[in-house]
């Protein structure tokens, strides 16, 4: 079945510090792979896609993202975190054989001053 | 401006009381679908829809209805909501499918009492 996991539930990272959330889907097909970001009350909010060629994406507040085939992993990373950072973080798959996404259970992110 | 918008964003209503939350999107898109998000479970797909005329349960369909006589709209029905239905639930649209960014909506907040 496919599914995907963000194995951590809350982190706490210091102003300046880097990040790295985690992600690893399970889909037997090609997937399309997104970070979403929700804010305090807001939507969700794009912050960078997999669909082909480089493994390795950049998004918007500069964050970037790697796919790891291998690892079936999209594990998301900032070098330096900002206080404007905190927020829940969501993964998701786009199944394309299903038409159909799905989303890992989020990692709120807090961050200290 | 592209956007998805839904209402009501805020709703209390009592058990067993028809309600109706509408979506609607400005840009075309022939993928729309309806998501609840509840604490340590992300998002959860509702129903999906390909185009006019075109639905199909997601994950987690039961107690909800949907239809699609308009591509711009896409409402979501509870015949008779419960309590395990409060929830937060977020439309979104995306071009084609699974192999496209989606778009969300800011959410509709609904509590049943």
């Amino acid at each position: 079945a496919q599914s995907v996991t963000q194995p951590d539930i809350h982190i706490t990272v210091s102003e300046g510090a880097s990040l790295e959330l985690r992600c690893n889907y399970s889909y037997g097909a090609t997937p399309y792979l997104f970070w979403y970001v929700q804010s305090p009350g807001q939507g969700l909010q794009l912050l960078l896609k997999y669909f082909s060629g480089d493994t390795l994406v950049q998004g918007i507040k500069g964050f970037e993202a790697e796919f790891k085939r291998s690892q079936s992993s999209f594990n998301l990373r900032k070098p330096s975190v900002h206080w404007s950072d905190a927020a829940e973080y969501f993964c998701a798959v786009g199944a394309l054989d299903f038409n159909k996404f799905y989303f890992g259970s989020g990692t709120k992110l807090n961050v200290k001053p | 401006e592209a956007q998805v918008t839904q209402n009501p964003r805020y709703l209390i209503t009592v058990t067993g009381k028809k309600l109706t939350v509408t979506c609607s999107q400005n840009m075309n898109h022939e993928y729309m679908s309806w998501y609840r998000q509840d604490p340590g479970l992300g998002l959860r797909q509702i129903y999906y829809s390909m185009n006019v005329e075109v639905t199909d349960k997601g994950d987690v369909p039961e107690g909800y209805k949907v239809s699609r006589k308009e591509k711009r709209n896409f409402p979501l029905i509870l015949e008779s909501p419960s309590p395990n239905q409060t929830s937060l639930y977020f439309c979104a649209s995306s071009l084609k499918g699974a192999g496209n960014t989606i778009y969300f909506g800011e959410g509709s907040w609904l509590t049943v009492v």
